[in-house]
């Protein structure tokens, strides 16, 4: 089992749809959890964390926490066609280093 | 210069060279972060440095890859004896780790691209 997991998509959505992004993990005592986007050819950046049980909201990204369940999503209200990128989940270990890892990542397309 | 910086931006060499990739990180960063990722590819960890502690290198694919970290802020990523498949970008991030370890936002520099002929 990989210790970050995620669909690789595509996922396409509709302009205005909400996309839905998921990401498990397998580290039971990770503390922290992070969203990054990367667009084609850049360096990824990050767009939400977050740290307890439950939703965080930030404009139109809501991350949501499941500790007990060990998955953590991203929700894209309203998606634009510029959301259009590589979703990646990072969880920050504890057993064996506080080291962060990444998953693979998923490829979102919002058309137009 | 707010960001991370990387240097070259790009990296053209003859297999069997060695290279060194050079990360200027956020000034006040502890941490340091090398990643690879290779074409559509999700980010490979490559070591871990924090502040004073011996660096994680448990990302490190071979003994021809090697990092280090001066003075707890530029960090060089050597590899010697390049074989094609080194060929990718190779991605530094550095953050500002709170204590136990959490948090860790890492902000990410430009990357190099690598290419072994």
């Amino acid at each position: 089992q990989k210790e970050v997991e995620q669909n690789s998509g595509p996922l396409s959505v509709p302009e205005g749809a909400i996309a839905s992004l998921n990401c498990t993990y397998s580290d039971r005592v990770s503390q922290s959890f992070f969203w990054y986007r990367q667009y084609s050819g850049k360096s990824p950046e990050l767009i939400m964390s977050i740290y307890s049980n439950g939703d965080k909201e930030d404009g139109r990204f809501t991350a949501q926490l499941n500790k007990a369940s060990q998955y953590v999503s991203l929700l894209i209200r309203d998606s634009q066609p510029s959301d259009s990128a590589t979703y990646l989940c990072a969880v920050k270990t504890i057993t064996g280093g506080f080291k962060t890892i990444f998953g693979a990542g998923t490829r979102l397309f919002v058309k137009a | 210069g707010a960001g991370v910086s990387q240097s070259p931006s790009n990296k053209v060499t003859e297999k069997g060279k060695d290279v060194e990739l050079r990360c200027d990180p956020i000034s006040g960063h502890t941490a340091l972060y090398w990643y690879r990722q290779s074409l559509g590819q999700g980010l490979e960890f490559l070591i871990y440095f924090q502040g004073n502690s011996a660096p994680d290198k448990s990302g490190l694919p071979s003994d021809r890859f090697s990092a280090e970290r001066t003075g707890g802020s530029v960090s060089t990523l050597t590899i010697q004896r390049t074989q094609q498949e080194d060929s990718a970008v190779y991605l530094c991030a550095s953050s500002l780790p709170g204590l136990a370890g959490g948090m860790d936002e890492q902000f990410f520099g430009p990357g190099t691209r690598l290419t072994v002929l």
